[in-house]
């Protein structure tokens, strides 16, 4: 199984504030790196599937970078909202390899 | 095309019963993969399947859990002989083949056992 591991475990921003939080995992054999959102009582949603070195995606005030060579990959949100509260994880599977995602990074924002 | 549809939505078990979870991946997902929510801790995999094979066990206990993928109808996570440590919301997810395709997840199935 891969070692992911995600930072920092939690955070607590407030409203406004833009944070980021980081995915490492091993660079070798690398295939693709996925980013979920996992709000509370809910269940994952994706936000990125990133598969090139200096990739970058955004969706909304949500961005991801994505370094392969040497293993991370950061996610970014620009003035955080109360809304963005959730647990963020990431999942870099190889090749015909299942989905096994970090322990993730919860988010807490306060308005 | 409809979700991934996970049933029931809440099960509840005495001790010793079995537990069975049913997931219908979404329309042309071949793969399929369970997860386990306990308290305290994030989504632990279980298990990844495609249709009629297991590719990787390796998140699931050794004894009383199984899972399949039939080639006919949604993949099944079964529990036999439930203890109450087995408590926990299961979720599962289903992507076409390869990695490179995001996961959609189901709504989970919280059990419980009494």
């Amino acid at each position: 199984i891969l070692n992911v591991e995600q930072s920092p475990q939690s955070l607590h921003v407030q409203e406004g504030d833009s944070t980021n939080f980081t995915c490492s995992f091993p660079s070798s054999n690398f295939y693709a790196l996925h980013w979920y959102r996992w709000e509370t009582a809910k269940s994952p949603e994706a936000l990125f599937v990133m598969t090139l070195n200096g990739d970058e995606k955004k969706k909304g005030r949500i961005s991801a970078t994505l370094n392969t060579k040497e293993g991370y990959s950061y996610l970014y949100i620009k003035g955080s909202q109360p809304e963005d509260s959730a647990t963020y994880l990431c999942a870099p599977p190889q090749a015909g390899t299942a989905l096994i995602f970090g322990k993730g990074t919860t988010l807490s924002v306060s308005s | 095309n409809a979700g991934v549809m996970q049933n029931p939505r809440h099960l509840v078990r005495r001790r010793g019963q079995e537990a069975r979870l049913r997931c219908s991946p979404m329309k042309g997902h071949s793969h399929v993969y369970w997860y386990r929510q306990l308290p305290e801790e994030g989504l632990k995999f279980m298990v990844y399947l495609q249709k009629e094979n297991i590719i990787d066990e390796s998140g699931m206990p050794k004894e009383r859990f199984s899972a399949e993928f039939p080639k006919e109808g949604p993949s099944i996570l079964r529990i036999q002989q439930v203890v109450r440590g087995d408590s926990a919301a299961y979720f599962c997810a289903s992507s076409p083949p390869g990695g490179r395709r995001e996961a959609f997840f189901g709504q989970g199935t919280r059990l419980t056992v009494v």
